[in-house]
């Protein structure tokens, strides 16, 4: 099984800034099966970024995904207040498929 | 508008057996993976399994495999999570969520997820 270890656990920024969020799968995972989801309290997860860089459909490009094998990045350039929620990364290159334990961005 | 819309919340006694259900609309059931995940309180999501309505092939996390039933029923465009005998550490939301890509593609993102069902075990 593919662990994800997401750092940092607690991001605080303030609007207008920009969030950097990191994503190591415990052994490399093909770039195109990487995902990246927000989750809002009392909400279901949203998917974000799929393939590791590719926007879904309706996301603000201030939202960018990036990396491979062992090494995935999630940016979110410009926070606004609506940003502000956890977000998990996923590879579902091999079962099980595997999440991250998230990352919360809270305002500061 | 594709939209999966799960069962409401449920309170059950430890030993009890529960059946939750999402129902899919909008898009060909039959030709999409569906999945469940669970979210402990206060903690993150995990992946229970999934299945896929057209052929009922299912495929369940090594943690979940025996304790949980996932199936679908393609007629009413339903798929089901079910439990025989719940535990109090069973107590979690339970999100379905479908798998993106049609024809049999497993290996794709979740793009669609119900509003999750609130299951809470307790004697």
């Amino acid at each position: 099984e593919i662990a994800l270890t997401q750092s940092p656990g607690t991001l605080s920024l303030s609007p207008g800034d920009t969030a950097t969020l990191s994503c190591r799968p415990s052994q490399s995972v093909g770039s195109k099966y990487v995902a990246w989801y927000q989750q809002k309290p009392g909400q279901a997860p949203r998917l974000l970024i799929y393939g590791a860089s590719t926007r879904a459909t309706g996301i603000p490009d201030r939202f960018s995904g990036s990396g491979s094998g062992t090494d995935f990045t999630l940016t979110i350039s410009r926070l606004e207040p609506e940003d502000f929620a956890v977000y998990y990364c996923q590879q579902y290159e091999t079962s099980p498929r595997t999440f991250g334990q998230g990352t919360k961005v809270e305002i500061k | 508008e594709v939209q999966l819309v799960q069962s409401g919340s449920e309170v059950k006694k430890p030993g009890e057996s529960l059946k939750i259900s999402c129902k899919a609309s909008g898009y060909s059931f039959s030709y999409y993976w569906v999945g469940w995940g669970r979210q402990m309180p206060g903690k993150g999501l995990e992946w229970i399994g999934i299945t896929y309505p057209g052929d009922s092939d299912t495929r369940y996390s090594p943690s979940f495999e025996g304790h949980v039933t996932i199936s679908a029923d393609k007629a009413i465009t339903t798929a089901y999570l079910q439990w025989n005998s719940l535990k109090a550490s069973d107590t979690a939301i339970y999100y379905c969520a479908r798998i993106a890509s049609p024809v049999g593609v497993i290996r794709s993102p979740f793009d669609i997820w119900g509003q999750g069902t609130m299951v809470t075990v307790s004697s």
